[in-house]
């Protein structure tokens, strides 16, 4: 069974541009969520998507965006970069409840110059 | 104060020592994990508790709920366990993450 993967890997971005990360769950994982490491911050988190609806948001700006698709695929946005905007970003899916075991993948690194 | 906080901050252990790692939280979970993260990045879920013990292999994780904390142990600890162990609790569809421990097993 495949785990989570998230495409790119690696990402160097200027200030100003926007990105767009993906992440496949999972195989019959519906629910995906995302991650933000940073050194001063570590990890925080940035919103969880459900059957295509955003379930939870965390304290980020609106520059941050996300959707998933049918295929529970999903997506982040992140518009107008700053420097501060560098880090790790990390998805994560489980089945569903939130009892359930939660599978990580290995993460975007994403420089903003 | 932190929602999840760990200690140490930093731990150097002896190849086979056993090592503990210690997680305390302060808000109402419905799961604690312990993440297991290796210099490149990529997170291992470790184990998901809501109660009592969990063992696999040379890991064990304990918590006590009424006490809001929880106990990652190695036993006969190896440098391949050198990583940064992450406690993060489930509180509703969210994690809150601890600062995380970063273990270095010599050999």
């Amino acid at each position: 069974k495949a785990g989570v993967t998230q495409t790119p890997r690696y990402l160097i971005k200027t200030r100003g541009q926007q990105v767009t990360l993906s992440c496949s769950p999972i195989s019959g994982h519906r629910s995906v969520s995302w991650y933000q490491q940073t050194p001063g911050q570590g990890l925080q988190f940035l919103f969880e998507y459900f059957s295509e609806t955003q379930r939870n948001k965390g304290n980020f700006p609106g520059r941050f965006s996300g959707r998933q698709f049918s295929n529970s695929r999903s997506e982040m946005n992140v518009s107008t970069l700053e420097l501060g905007d560098s880090a790790l970003y990390l998805c994560a899916s489980s089945l569903a409840d939130r009892n359930t075991e939660a599978f990580f993948g290995q993460g975007t690194r994403l420089t903003v110059v | 104060k932190n929602e999840v906080e760990q200690s140490p901050q930093n731990l150097t252990a002896q190849e086979g020592e056993f090592i503990t790692i210690n997680c305390s939280y302060s808000v109402g979970i419905s799961a604690l994990h312990w993440l297991q993260q290796h210099p490149g990045g990529g997170i291992v879920s470790l184990f998901m508790l809501s109660s009592g013990k969990k063992k696999h292999g040379r890991l064990i994780a304990t918590i006590n709920i009424q006490e809001k904390h929880s106990s990652l142990h190695i036993t006969a600890s190896h440098p391949r366990d050198s990583a940064v162990y992450i406690c993060a609790v489930r509180r509703g569809q969210n994690f809150v993450f601890g600062p995380g421990t970063r273990l270095s097993v010599l050999p």
